[in-house]
């Protein structure tokens, strides 16, 4: 089975601070993603990498920033966190195969901004 | 563009009821298609998807899907639900680059 694992499950940082949320997947995925879920707006995708080194924006990418150095490891950066980043953030990982894949997601971080 | 849109925010079902969340989507070639869920404190899980082929697809959990092209249709069934399926759905459609657009979600509440 394919295992995304996030950091952190719970998160509470202040406004300002620079915030890292990492995600490690351990089936050799070419893509990776990070979405937000808000109550009543569903899922929204902040970032996207097709390969190590590569980045897209998704739909909500301002106030956030993204690193993929390894293939495993993509990680969500807050460049200076704000209240309305407060926010369920979900990492998923998917087959890079030039088809459509099936996302295979980590359990969430559930961030607080204060 | 691509969409995805699932009319009903909340569904209550009996404990031992037949269950159906409807899902609707917007895509102008042949869509992939997945139903997801997720329980509270979780990620999402998948529980069935649609490529090709037969129309109805069956998933984990007992849950089963029908695709319906003339409809724009994906709807998910089970006949008859637990507790434990008590949770949020999501519909989603595959679309361009590899990305998955998700509708906002069924949340699923269960009557003993």
């Amino acid at each position: 089975d394919v295992k995304v694992t996030q950091s952190s499950r719970y998160l509470v940082k202040r406004t300002g601070e620079k915030v890292f949320l990492e995600c490690v997947q351990d089936m050799d995925h070419e893509n990776m993603f990070w979405y937000r879920q808000d109550p009543g707006l569903g899922l929204r995708l902040i970032y996207f990498s097709y390969d190590v080194k590569m980045k897209e924006k998704g739909d909500i990418p301002e106030g956030y920033s993204v690193s993929r150095e390894k293939k495993e490891r993509f990680s969500l950066i807050l460049e200076s966190a704000s209240t309305n980043q407060t926010s369920m953030y979900l990492c998923a990982s998917s087959l890079g195969s030039g088809g459509i894949q099936p996302q295979h997601f980590g359990d969430g971080t559930r961030l607080s901004i204060l | 563009a691509q969409s995805v849109t699932q009319p009903d925010i909340h569904i209550t079902v009996s404990e031992g009821a037949s269950l159906e969340l409807r899902c609707n989507y917007s895509y102008g070639a042949t869509p992939y298609l997945f139903w997801y869920v997720q329980s509270p404190g979780q990620g999402l899980q998948l529980l069935l998807k649609y490529f090709s082929g037969d129309t109805l697809v069956q998933g984990i959990k007992g849950f089963e899907a029908e695709f319906k092209r003339s409809q724009s249709s994906f709807n998910l069934r089970k006949p008859s639900v637990h507790w434990s399926d008590a949770a949020e759905y999501f519909c989603a459609v595959g679309a361009r680059d590899d990305k998955i657009i998700f509708g906002k979600g069924t949340r699923l509440h269960i009557l003993p």
